[in-house]
């Protein structure tokens, strides 16, 4: 059953800490990317991975790092850095990060900083 | 910068009734435009897309969109709305110029049927 999985769903945090959301795809897609969504804000993106190896910054990088080592996998660090890290993480990948291609949404994980 | 504006934020119908969600985008060139929508716990999913050809795009579950270059725009119709069709619903852009897939999503509409 092909699809992307996010996990955990739910992680709660302490100020302070950094903390890793794990996204893996195998839809066997080039591209991968992160967003974060708030009420009333839309999505926004992250970062983004078209190739392996190869990421780059979205519209809020800021307080936040990925690593693409594996095709499958673009896990996300929320730092210490990122002020206000409470929100919702959408993970999504694309058979090619061009402009015409779906992109196919994970489920989520819900981030509360204490 | 490029932004996305869905003015409708919360839409609330009767079964049956007709429905148009409105959504401008900025940018000036070529572009490709999307509707995403998110039902009530699920997976965010595509509903229709626009990149070329007919400017009426017809998407799954009886929606469908009208690209109108000269408004900037591309709004989601149905013409009879069920329960079912409660969700938060997303326009996105992305510049069909470039050779990524950056999406702009729009604020999102949510989107509530009475039965």
């Amino acid at each position: 059953d092909g699809g992307i999985t996010q996990s955990p769903k739910y992680l709660f945090r302490k100020e302070g800490q950094n903390v890793t959301l794990s996204c893996e795809q195998n839809l066997n897609h080039d591209a991968m990317y992160w967003y974060r969504q708030d009420p009333g804000q839309g999505l926004r993106l992250i970062y983004y991975s078209q190739i392996v190896n190869d990421f780059q910054k979205g519209d809020i990088a800021e307080g936040y790092s990925v690593s693409r080592e594996k095709k499958e996998s673009f896990p996300l660090t929320v730092t210490s850095a990122q002020k206000n890290p409470t929100a919702f993480y959408l993970c999504a990948s694309s058979m090619e990060g061009v402009s015409y291609n779906e992109q196919f949404f994970g489920p989520g994980t819900r981030l509360t900083v204490l | 910068a490029q932004s996305v504006s869905q003015h409708n934020h919360h839409v609330i119908l009767s079964e049956a009734a007709s429905l148009e969600l409105g959504c401008n985008y900025s940018y000036g060139g070529t572009v490709n435009l999307f509707w995403y929508v998110q039902y009530p716990g699920q997976h965010l999913q595509l509903l229709l897309k626009y990149f070329s050809g007919d400017p009426l795009v017809k998407g799954i579950k009886g929606f469908e969109a009208e690209f109108i270059k000269s408004k900037f725009s591309f709004n989601l119709r149905k013409p009879s709305v069920q329960w079912s069709d409660t969700a938060e619903y997303f326009c996105a852009v992305n510049h069909g110029s470039g050779n990524t897939g950056k999406l702009i999503f729009g604020q999102g509409t949510t989107l509530q049927v009475k039965p």
